[in-house]
């Protein structure tokens, strides 16, 4: 059973344009979320969190809001840029839990 | 470069046999995560240590074992391989046993069973 859900596979957008990815989670005891970003050959790096005690996280061009009413985040990127080209996770924690629940990723390609 | 080394990078065996996974973690870092990624799937979570403690176990089926060393360093065994199990896995590694911290991942290790 999926708990994190990132329904798009991919997404292409023109350079300096605004990349929007989204996902949506169905574990209402999941109070932290997290954004993974992922190079081929790599293994992810983090890129940014927010905790369920806010609704936006902002840090340089990318910023995260969370709508916990609807449990949907999403991952705000502006500009894009080409070096923003990979693939995406978004994950989330319960409180007091030890684990990562991951969803399956969103390819972003971006378009000089 | 996160820090963290896992080997081998790729792994090619054959059914039925036995593999082990390494995963050296960031100098300092006392949590060891393990992750399974088959293919068009998210991070499945396997298996925390902290500290040489297991903190949490995931969906790691019982032919799949791990420990971490006095040394911090990891390692998942994989037994009875099925064709299924191809995939890679990842190790990820963080200073604190609380999974919201960041976790600095290894480039993963891929496994073809044949």
């Amino acid at each position: 059973d999926q708990q994190v859900k990132q329904n798009s596979p991919s997404l292409s957008v023109q350079e300096g344009r605004i990349s929007i990815l989204n996902c949506d989670y169905t574990n209402s005891m999941f109070d932290y979320f997290l954004w993974y970003k992922k190079y081929p050959a790599e293994g992810p790096t983090f890129l940014i969190s927010i905790s369920s005690i806010k609704d936006k996280n902002e840090d340089g061009r990318f910023t995260v809001f969370l709508n916990k009413s609807a449990k949907h985040l999403s991952l705000h990127i502006v500009p894009s840029q080409p070096g923003d080209s990979a693939v995406y996770f978004c994950a989330a924690s319960a409180l007091g839990a030890n684990n990562l629940f991951f969803g399956t990723g969103t390819r972003l390609t971006v378009i000089p | 470069d996160s820090g963290v080394t896992q080997t081998p990078k790729h792994l090619i065996t054959a059914t039925g046999q036995r593999v082990t996974l390494r995963c050296s973690p960031r100098s300092g870092d006392l949590s060891v995560y393990w992750y399974q990624q088959s293919l068009d799937q998210g991070l499945q979570f396997l298996i925390h240590y902290y500290n040489g403690e297991e903190r949490a176990k995931g969906n790691i089926l019982e032919r799949f074992s791990a420990q971490q060393f006095p040394d911090l360093h990891s390692e998942l065994n994989l037994s009875s391989l099925e064709l299924g199990d191809s995939a890679l896995y990842f190790c990820a590694s963080s200073a604190q046993p609380d999974p919201n911290t960041e976790a600095f991942f290894g480039q993963g290790t891929r496994l073809t069973v044949v």
